[in-house]
């Protein structure tokens, strides 16, 4: 069972902006566990988009940034493309019995 | 280039045994901590455990101690997940990942940097 929340599904037209949250808890993101965020195309295995809350990898365009406060977590994309149609999860590490390291629930995005 | 690189896809009936592997190449395999991340049908991402292929130290997630085994062979840079006994309910893609570390905020942080491009596990009857 995931204890970091995202919403199941967010949708926008190409060109706009969506934001993704992913929620924690005191043992994990409000901890001061970083939040880092991945990015999973259909039918292919997940691949790193951000790390450190809002560093992005080398290659990873800069249409794509994460925030951190408190809790919760952001990431937003912006000028939203077609190729941007994925599943997006967060993921901290937790000081629980939960497990170490914890994934979001998962968000897929589409574009309209 | 850093690569992980998974063993085929396989198929198996409830109650065999199985053992599926991650070889790491393009990288200094034992300075790096190796996960497993299991993903069911439609489902999200669930990690299951860790190993430090330096000395075999090896973590499991509450939801998998038991369950499954990890184990590495460092001579052929290799990590290991393996069943002794399957369910349908293993019926899942299985990822092995590389797991970085930072000192931030306090605390040492944790994230995946590479990903293996998972395994296929079907248990039917």
């Amino acid at each position: 069972q995931s204890v970091l929340t995202q919403p199941p599904s967010v949708s926008g037209a190409p060109g706009q902006r969506v934001t993704i949250s992913c929620t924690g808890s005191s043992s994990n993101i409000g901890a001061g566990y970083d939040v880092h965020w991945y990015q999973q195309l259909p039918g292919t295995a997940p691949k790193l988009l951000i790390y450190g809350n809002s560093n992005r990898p080398s290659g990873v365009p800069d249409r794509f940034s994460g925030s951190k406060s408190g809790t919760s977590a952001s990431l937003a994309i912006t000028g939203l493309q077609a190729e941007d149609e994925a599943d997006y999860y967060c993921q901290s590490y937790d000081s629980s019995l939960s497990g170490l390291y914890v994934f979001g629930t998962g968000t897929k995005v589409t574009v309209l | 280039e850093v690569q992980l690189v998974q063993s085929g896809a396989e198929v198996k009936k409830p109650g065999e045994s199985l053992k599926i592997s991650c070889k790491g190449s393009g990288y200094s395999f034992t300075s790096y901590w190796i996960g497993w991340v299991r993903q069911m049908p439609g489902k999200g991402l669930e990690w299951m455990g860790i190993i430090y292929p330096g000395d075999s130290d090896t973590r499991y997630s509450p939801s998998f101690q038991g369950q499954v085994t990890i184990s590495a062979d460092k001579s052929i840079s290799t990590a290991y997940l393996q069943w002794s006994s399957l369910k349908a309910s293993d019926t899942a893609m299985y990822y092995c990942v590389r797991r970085v570390y930072y000192y931030g905020s306090g605390s040492y942080q944790y994230y995946f940097d590479y990903w293996g491009q998972g395994t296929l596990v079907t248990v039917s009857s």
